[in-house]
């Protein structure tokens, strides 16, 4: 039963550049959450995505955005990069009726120089 | 505001002895508590949750904790650490507005010395 898989897991962008992050859910699993670590932080909600929509969103600008295949795989999309982006992106996939109880992929680390 | 407060940055504990990594909580109504673990340049693992039921809560690798509604804690614990529980770990609640959200605490790192 494969888990929560994320691609690249790292990636280097410059300023101003625009980035793709993705996510496979664990299997049997249709909602899909993005959330950002900063170096020395816990991670932050980004946003959610069920039924291949945004369900629920976190404080990120809308440089962040996202979208969710009917396969239930997701792609975060960051554009116009600023340095203080850096950070690992998680995915978490869940159950839609058990939103909670999420399982985290292991991260993509993307720098922004 | 919903929060989440981890008031140790480090824990040290030597190989063995028992140990307590603090959280504590503000939500309205009644908490979804978890607790995460991080190794390095690793996601997320899954120890532990609190939904309702038992104030002590058992999970994976040995680990428990115990909710404590007056205090609003849910301090997670170990009877005797192993040098391979070092590592990051994290409280979180669900957030009552937003039920597909977890607030996450800052993250306790936990050095265990053999």
């Amino acid at each position: 039963d494969a888990g929560v898989t994320q691609s690249p897991t790292h990636l280097i962008k410059t300023r101003g550049q625009q980035v793709t992050l993705r996510c496979s859910p664990k299997s049997g699993h249709d909602t899909v959450s993005w959330y950002q670590q900063a170096l020395g932080q816990g991670p932050q909600f980004i946003f959610q995505y069920y039924e291949e929509e945004e369900r629920q969103r976190g404080n990120f600008p809308d440089r962040f955005s996202g979208h969710q295949f009917p396969n239930y795989s997701s792609e975060l999309n960051v554009n116009a990069l600023l340095l203080g982006d850096s950070a690992l992106y998680l995915c978490a996939s869940s159950l839609r009726d058990r939103v909670h109880e999420q399982y985290f992929g292991p991260g993509t680390r993307l720098t922004v120089t | 505001a919903q929060s989440v407060a981890q008031p140790e940055d480090q824990v040290n504990v030597a190989e063995g002895n028992p140990l307590t990594v603090k959280c504590t909580y503000s939500v309205s109504g009644n908490p979804y508590l978890f607790w995460y673990v991080q190794y390095p340049n690793r996601g997320l693992q899954f120890l532990l949750k609190y939904i309702t039921g038992d104030n002590l809560v058992k999970g994976s690798y040995g680990f428990e904790a115990e909710f404590n509604k007056s205090q609003t804690s849910f301090h997670l614990k170990k009877p005797s650490a192993l040098v391979s529980d070092s590592a990051l770990y994290f409280c979180a609640v669900r957030d009552i507005s937003n039920t597909g959200k977890l607030i996450f605490g800052q993250g306790t790192t936990l050095q265990v010395k053999p």
